[in-house]
This record gives C-alpha cells, structure tokens and sequence, in this order.
C-alpha cells in the first residue's frame, strides 16, 4: 500500500533541536520527491521546501529558508524535517507528501499525494 | 510569490445541495491549479489535480473548472463525508502556494 507514516508528537521546549521524520512506502523513494507543509493552529496550509531524494537537492519556502532543513535517507525511504533551535512560533502540524512531477525538474505542474498523517510540534516554555 | 485567494472562507450548506468554492490567483497559473480536502485530524486528500483532472477514487460529483486566474471547486450533490476544508494549490511557481482554505459546514 502506497503510504507515508510520519513520526509522533512532539513537545519541546524553546531553543531545543528536533527532527521529525516521514517514513513511504508502496513505492520506488528515489524516484518522487518529497514535499512538506505546516499548518499553525486554526490556520491553513503553507508550503515549506521540497527534496528530491535521488540527489537531495532541495528548495525551501521563502519564509522556511535558514529555519528548517530538510534531508532523505534514501537506505530507509525516509524523509526529515530538522530545526537546531526551535521558537513557540514553529508550533504546528506538519505534513509530508510525495510529489507528483510533471516534468523533469519538479519545477511546475505538481501536486502531492498522498500525504502522511501530521506530525504535532508544540513548543512551549 | 503568487497569493491564491479563496472564497468564502466558510460556507454553511445541506446535504444534497450544489455549492461551488472559488479560487483566484494574484497571477496567471494557467491550468496548474490543484485542490485538496482536508478533515481534522486526518491527512489532506487529493480532489483534483491540473485544474479538472479527477484522482483517482475520488466521487465524480467533484469537478474543477477555470484558467489563468479564476477557478471553482463544485461539488454537485453535498453528501455527508463531504463536509471539511477545502484548499485550492497553484503549482505555476515551485514556491507553491496555497489559498486560505473554505470551510464548508452541516447547515
């Protein structure tokens, strides 16, 4: 079955690192990239970076870039979110996706599916 | 970076009832515009991909129309596993952007 599982909730204080990960399976991991939203409480969707796992070049949301890092281990078909020092404003749900590519590059025409369930990151003092 | 805005923000219908949401782009995006439900606690969900392609298992009383800038998400007869937020996406831009999300309700 064609799936990603994302790992658990996640309570940490401000200044403390995390990682956070999305686990696929169903399917050939190098061959789609992996994509990440955040969704704040109450809020909508934001798109934060994207990666692609056969070469781990990645592109980051305006608003993501230097905050946020994101990796693959391709050994495992898992992806990461990474902060080394996290701020109550990075309390949210995040979402992984895999991302269909329309073209070569996954630089337009894309849309993701399917997701994984949500991680919760709650940063409080 | 392209602003997708949709309207309303929330909208109150019956079952049974044909509703359309509405998304506009602050720029053309052609016909790379996608949209997703999502439901609380639950992953967001594929509807429509390219402005009217239908994902695979999704109900035919979804459809998706427009270009450039103007789209609509219609759901043709509301059914009870209907109700949830739904999020237009442009991918003209690979700083994809989302619109703000319709919340649609039990009326």
């Amino acid at each position: 079955e064609l799936q990603l599982v994302q790992s658990g909730a996640e309570a940490k204080k401000p200044g403390e690192s995390l990682t956070i990960s999305c686990k696929a399976s169903g399917y050939t991991f190098s061959d789609y990239w992996i994509t990440w939203v955040r969704q704040k409480p109450g809020k909508g969707l934001e798109w934060m970076g994207k990666i692609d796992p056969s070469d781990s070049y990645t592109k980051y949301g305006p608003s993501f870039q230097g905050h946020v890092t994101i990796s693959t281990d391709t050994s495992i078909s898992t992806a990461f979110l990474q902060w080394s020092s996290l701020k109550a404003s990075d309390t949210a749900i995040y979402y992984c996706a895999r991302q269909f590519c329309s073209a070569p590059g996954c630089f337009r025409g894309d849309w993701f599916d399917p997701w994984g369930q949500g991680t919760l990151v709650t940063v409080s003092s | 970076d392209i602003q997708m805005t949709q309207s309303p923000s929330s909208l109150s219908a019956s079952v049974g009832d044909r509703i359309t949401i509405a998304c506009r782009a602050s720029q053309s995006v052609y016909s790379y515009l996608n949209w997703y439900q999502h439901k609380p606690g639950k992953a967001p969900k594929l509807l429509i991909y390219t402005t009217s392609t239908l994902q695979s298992g999704v109900p035919s009383r979804f459809s998706g129309s427009g270009s450039g800038t103007d789209f609509t998400l219609t759901i043709s007869s509301l059914q009870p596993e209907d109700f949830a937020t739904y999020y237009c996406q442009q991918s003209y831009s690979d700083h994809y952007s989302f619109g703000q999300g319709t919340k649609l309700e039990i009326k």
